[in-house]
Protein backbone atom coordinates (compact mmCIF):
# COMPACT_ATOMS: atom_id res chain seq x y z
CA UNK A 1 0.00 0.00 0.00
CA UNK A 2 1.34 3.10 -1.38
CA UNK A 3 1.71 6.06 1.24
CA UNK A 4 3.50 9.36 1.45
CA UNK A 5 4.79 11.16 4.23
CA UNK A 6 5.82 14.62 5.03
CA UNK A 7 9.23 16.10 6.48
CA UNK A 8 10.46 19.45 7.51
CA UNK A 9 10.80 21.89 9.99
CA UNK A 10 7.40 23.09 11.81
CA UNK A 11 8.88 26.84 11.88
CA UNK A 12 9.94 29.40 9.49
CA UNK A 13 11.56 33.02 9.89
CA UNK A 14 9.83 35.69 7.78
CA UNK A 15 11.95 35.86 4.73
CA UNK A 16 13.57 32.32 4.76
CA UNK A 17 12.93 29.58 2.44
CA UNK A 18 10.67 26.64 3.48
CA UNK A 19 12.01 23.02 2.24
CA UNK A 20 10.14 19.78 2.64
CA UNK A 21 9.88 16.26 1.53
CA UNK A 22 7.53 13.71 0.86
CA UNK A 23 8.42 10.10 1.29
CA UNK A 24 6.79 8.05 -0.67
CA UNK A 25 6.85 4.12 0.71
CA UNK A 26 5.54 0.83 -0.74
CA UNK A 27 5.26 2.21 -4.62
CA UNK A 28 7.48 3.54 -6.87
CA UNK A 29 7.24 7.66 -8.20
CA UNK A 30 8.71 6.96 -11.80
CA UNK A 31 5.23 5.90 -13.01
CA UNK A 32 3.89 7.78 -15.83
CA UNK A 33 0.37 7.62 -14.40
CA UNK A 34 1.35 9.77 -11.56
CA UNK A 35 2.17 13.34 -10.60
CA UNK A 36 3.80 14.03 -7.42
CA UNK A 37 2.08 17.31 -5.69
CA UNK A 38 2.04 19.36 -3.03
CA UNK A 39 -1.30 21.43 -1.27
CA UNK A 40 -1.74 23.57 1.57
CA UNK A 41 -4.35 24.73 4.03
CA UNK A 42 -3.52 27.67 6.22
CA UNK A 43 -5.74 27.34 9.55
CA UNK A 44 -9.10 27.40 9.45
CA UNK A 45 -9.01 27.86 5.78
CA UNK A 46 -9.89 25.89 2.46
CA UNK A 47 -7.18 23.63 -0.05
CA UNK A 48 -4.66 25.62 -2.21
CA UNK A 49 -2.72 23.70 -4.81
CA UNK A 50 0.10 24.61 -5.05
CA UNK A 51 2.25 22.67 -7.70
CA UNK A 52 2.94 19.19 -8.90
CA UNK A 53 6.33 17.31 -10.75
CA UNK A 54 6.36 14.81 -13.08
CA UNK A 55 8.89 11.51 -12.80
CA UNK A 56 10.94 12.96 -15.93
CA UNK A 57 11.23 16.69 -13.73
CA UNK A 58 8.43 18.32 -15.72
CA UNK A 59 6.42 20.95 -13.26
CA UNK A 60 3.69 22.76 -13.22
CA UNK A 61 3.10 25.47 -10.50
CA UNK A 62 0.24 27.74 -9.12
CA UNK A 63 0.43 31.46 -10.58
CA UNK A 64 -0.09 32.76 -7.86
CA UNK A 65 3.15 30.81 -5.96
CA UNK A 66 5.33 30.65 -9.36
CA UNK A 67 7.97 33.17 -8.46
CA UNK A 68 8.69 31.35 -5.02
CA UNK A 69 8.01 27.67 -5.50
CA UNK A 70 10.58 25.08 -6.68
CA UNK A 71 9.21 21.53 -6.67
CA UNK A 72 12.05 18.94 -7.73
CA UNK A 73 12.45 14.93 -7.56
CA UNK A 74 14.52 12.02 -6.49
CA UNK A 75 13.71 8.80 -7.44
CA UNK A 76 16.07 6.87 -6.52
CA UNK A 77 15.18 7.55 -2.91
CA UNK A 78 11.48 7.83 -4.12
CA UNK A 79 11.04 11.42 -2.87
CA UNK A 80 10.12 14.86 -4.07
CA UNK A 81 10.38 18.16 -2.62
CA UNK A 82 9.06 21.50 -2.69
CA UNK A 83 11.05 24.80 -1.84
CA UNK A 84 8.99 28.19 -0.72
CA UNK A 85 11.43 31.29 -0.91
CA UNK A 86 10.25 34.96 0.92
CA UNK A 87 7.96 33.16 3.68
CA UNK A 88 5.96 35.71 5.27
CA UNK A 89 3.22 34.46 7.72
CA UNK A 90 0.23 34.14 5.10
CA UNK A 91 2.42 31.13 4.15
CA UNK A 92 1.52 29.32 7.54
CA UNK A 93 -0.57 26.11 6.78
CA UNK A 94 -0.93 23.48 6.65
CA UNK A 95 1.47 21.27 3.82
CA UNK A 96 0.29 18.31 2.12
CA UNK A 97 2.00 15.71 -0.15
CA UNK A 98 -0.51 14.09 -2.66
CA UNK A 99 -0.26 11.66 -5.40
CA UNK A 100 -2.45 12.76 -8.26
CA UNK A 101 -3.76 9.93 -10.68
CA UNK A 102 -4.24 10.32 -14.53
CA UNK A 103 -6.67 7.33 -15.71
CA UNK A 104 -8.51 6.91 -18.38
CA UNK A 105 -11.25 7.08 -16.25
CA UNK A 106 -9.97 10.58 -14.82
CA UNK A 107 -7.71 12.38 -12.64
CA UNK A 108 -7.84 12.56 -8.81
CA UNK A 109 -5.65 12.96 -5.80
CA UNK A 110 -6.19 9.28 -4.32
CA UNK A 111 -3.51 9.21 -1.36
CA UNK A 112 -2.50 11.95 0.36
CA UNK A 113 0.06 12.80 3.52
CA UNK A 114 -0.73 13.44 6.70
CA UNK A 115 0.11 16.63 6.23
CA UNK A 116 2.71 18.84 8.16
CA UNK A 117 2.05 22.10 10.09
CA UNK A 118 4.65 25.28 8.88
CA UNK A 119 4.17 28.37 11.07
CA UNK A 120 6.00 31.35 9.91
CA UNK A 121 7.27 33.38 12.84
CA UNK A 122 10.32 35.00 14.21
CA UNK B 1 -8.42 30.66 -12.88
CA UNK B 2 -11.61 28.75 -12.53
CA UNK B 3 -13.40 29.69 -9.54
CA UNK B 4 -15.46 27.06 -8.11
CA UNK B 5 -18.21 28.24 -5.08
CA UNK B 6 -19.55 25.69 -2.69
CA UNK B 7 -23.19 25.55 -1.05
CA UNK B 8 -24.03 26.08 1.53
CA UNK B 9 -20.78 26.60 3.19
CA UNK B 10 -22.19 24.84 5.95
CA UNK B 11 -25.07 22.51 7.20
CA UNK B 12 -26.56 21.14 10.06
CA UNK B 13 -28.83 17.73 9.50
CA UNK B 14 -30.44 14.35 11.35
CA UNK B 15 -28.74 11.03 11.36
CA UNK B 16 -30.41 9.71 8.37
CA UNK B 17 -31.64 12.64 6.60
CA UNK B 18 -30.25 12.79 2.64
CA UNK B 19 -27.98 15.87 2.42
CA UNK B 20 -26.67 17.91 -0.56
CA UNK B 21 -24.22 20.05 -1.46
CA UNK B 22 -23.69 21.93 -4.79
CA UNK B 23 -20.42 23.10 -6.48
CA UNK B 24 -20.71 25.84 -9.52
CA UNK B 25 -17.42 26.42 -11.54
CA UNK B 26 -16.91 30.12 -13.26
CA UNK B 27 -17.06 28.09 -16.88
CA UNK B 28 -17.57 24.70 -18.34
CA UNK B 29 -15.81 22.04 -17.02
CA UNK B 30 -16.95 19.03 -18.58
CA UNK B 31 -17.34 16.64 -16.35
CA UNK B 32 -13.39 16.82 -14.55
CA UNK B 33 -14.47 17.50 -10.61
CA UNK B 34 -13.74 15.64 -8.04
CA UNK B 35 -15.07 15.32 -4.58
CA UNK B 36 -13.17 15.52 -1.07
CA UNK B 37 -14.29 14.76 2.47
CA UNK B 38 -11.82 16.11 5.30
CA UNK B 39 -12.58 14.96 8.91
CA UNK B 40 -11.04 17.14 11.72
CA UNK B 41 -8.06 16.81 12.09
CA UNK B 42 -6.83 14.63 9.14
CA UNK B 43 -5.76 15.04 5.34
CA UNK B 44 -8.33 15.11 2.88
CA UNK B 45 -9.77 11.56 1.45
CA UNK B 46 -11.35 11.06 -2.18
CA UNK B 47 -14.87 10.21 -2.62
CA UNK B 48 -15.78 11.02 -6.13
CA UNK B 49 -14.15 11.47 -9.56
CA UNK B 50 -15.22 11.98 -12.64
CA UNK B 51 -17.90 13.95 -11.21
CA UNK B 52 -20.01 10.91 -10.69
CA UNK B 53 -17.47 7.67 -10.08
CA UNK B 54 -17.29 6.47 -7.10
CA UNK B 55 -13.33 5.65 -5.66
CA UNK B 56 -12.66 2.38 -4.17
CA UNK B 57 -13.63 1.74 -0.94
CA UNK B 58 -16.03 4.73 -0.57
CA UNK B 59 -19.83 3.63 0.89
CA UNK B 60 -22.42 3.86 -1.47
CA UNK B 61 -24.50 6.55 0.39
CA UNK B 62 -22.15 8.66 -1.60
CA UNK B 63 -22.93 9.96 -5.19
CA UNK B 64 -21.78 12.44 -7.34
CA UNK B 65 -23.74 13.91 -10.60
CA UNK B 66 -23.49 17.25 -12.95
CA UNK B 67 -21.65 18.28 -15.39
CA UNK B 68 -20.18 21.72 -17.59
CA UNK B 69 -20.88 23.78 -14.53
CA UNK B 70 -22.97 22.49 -11.94
CA UNK B 71 -22.27 19.53 -9.51
CA UNK B 72 -23.87 17.76 -6.72
CA UNK B 73 -23.02 15.87 -4.05
CA UNK B 74 -25.58 13.71 -2.24
CA UNK B 75 -25.42 11.38 1.49
CA UNK B 76 -28.14 9.48 0.58
CA UNK B 77 -28.45 8.66 4.60
CA UNK B 78 -25.86 11.10 6.90
CA UNK B 79 -24.32 8.90 9.47
CA UNK B 80 -22.30 9.96 11.95
CA UNK B 81 -18.83 9.67 10.83
CA UNK B 82 -19.89 11.99 7.84
CA UNK B 83 -19.39 14.73 9.81
CA UNK B 84 -16.57 16.36 8.19
CA UNK B 85 -15.92 19.27 5.31
CA UNK B 86 -16.34 18.51 1.99
CA UNK B 87 -14.56 20.01 -1.11
CA UNK B 88 -15.01 20.20 -4.48
CA UNK B 89 -11.81 20.40 -7.10
CA UNK B 90 -11.83 20.77 -10.61
CA UNK B 91 -9.66 18.96 -12.77
CA UNK B 92 -10.09 20.78 -15.99
CA UNK B 93 -7.11 23.02 -16.12
CA UNK B 94 -4.68 24.61 -14.38
CA UNK B 95 -4.20 25.94 -11.82
CA UNK B 96 -6.24 23.69 -10.01
CA UNK B 97 -9.17 25.41 -7.89
CA UNK B 98 -11.09 23.97 -5.22
CA UNK B 99 -14.48 25.07 -3.58
CA UNK B 100 -14.32 27.18 -0.29
CA UNK B 101 -15.73 23.92 1.51
CA UNK B 102 -18.70 22.76 3.04
CA UNK B 103 -19.27 21.80 6.36
CA UNK B 104 -21.33 18.87 7.78
CA UNK B 105 -22.60 18.45 11.57
CA UNK B 106 -25.09 16.19 13.22
CA UNK B 107 -28.58 18.30 14.36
Amino acid sequence: QVQLQESGPGLVKPSETLSLTCTVSGGSVSSDNYYWTWIRQPPGKGLEWIGYIFHSGSTNYNPSLKSRVTISVDTSKKQFSLKLSSMTAADTAVYYCARRIAATEGEAFDIWGQGTMVTVSS
Amino acid sequence: AIQMTQSPSSLSASVGDRVTITCRASQGIRNDLGWYQQRPGTAPKLLIYAASSLQSGVPSRFSGSGSGTDFTLTISSLQPEDVATYYCLQDYNYPLTFGGGTKVEIK
